[in-house]
């Protein structure tokens, strides 16, 4: 089945600079990736998502990455600030999203 | 928006115990899955659900029952608590047709002691 790793697991950052998670996939076929963020006590709500079609994707302050050769995505988060403080999760999925392999989870913190 | 509602955010039963957490979706979505989020673990699947009275296991099915008697409720069952058992239990749907689609509930956190 796939496994997803997902580095680093704790990141602490100075408000204003830039945060970038990682997580390497190992299933050729996984051609869905979304992230979730989780705040304390809140179940995880996805932020972005980007599809094997698509190298990258921004929404506003966040982007995401995808290598499909080498098997990689990446979060990147610019101009941090307080609230984007929680525990954010990479996933891999089929086409079918039958079932989500998810990363092990970052801890971020964004210090004031 | 999609709410998934888990009927409670914590819960302490005792070893032994037989354990409902239920889980209801206010979307008409087809697919429900109960995943179980364990620090150091992230998230891994134990029964997800095509339909109603449909099931598949996931990753860690053991020691655990679901039930999908009607469309938006999806039930998972602890058939005899044990301690190992003590975690984040998360619920989350979404549309057949929409992979990404996927909703979480707020989670019930379960201690059995």
């Amino acid at each position: 089945g796939e496994n997803v790793e997902q580095h680093p697991s704790t990141l602490s950052v100075q408000e204003g600079d830039s945060a970038v998670i990682k997580c390497t996939y190992s299933d050729s076929a996984s051609n869905y990736f979304p992230w979730y963020k989780q705040e304390l006590g809140k179940g995880p709500q996805l932020i972005i998502d980007i599809r094997s079609n698509v190298g990258e994707k921004k929404d506003q302050r966040i982007a995401v990455t995808l290598n499909k050769t080498a098997k990689h995505f990446s979060l990147h988060i610019t101009e941090t600030q307080p609230e984007d403080s929680a525990v954010y999760f990479c996933a891999a999925s089929n086409v079918n999203g039958n079932q989500f392999y998810f990363g092990t989870g970052t801890s971020l913190t964004v210090i004031p | 928006d999609v709410k998934v509602t888990q009927s409670s955010r914590y819960l302490v039963k005792r070893t032994g115990e037989k354990v409902f957490l239920e889980c209801v979706q206010d979307m008409d979505h087809e697919n429900m899955f109960w995943y179980r989020q364990d620090p150091g673990l992230g998230l891994r699947l134990i029964y997800f659900s095509y339909d109603v009275k449909m099931k598949e296991k996931g990753d860690i099915p053991e020691g655990y029952s679901v039930s999908r008697e009607k469309k938006e409720r999806f039930s998972l069952i602890l058939e005899s608590a044990s301690t190992n058992q003590t975690s984040m239990y998360l619920c989350a749907s979404r549309p057949h047709d929409r992979v990404y689609g996927y909703t979480f509930g707020s989670g019930t956190r379960l201690t059995v002691v």
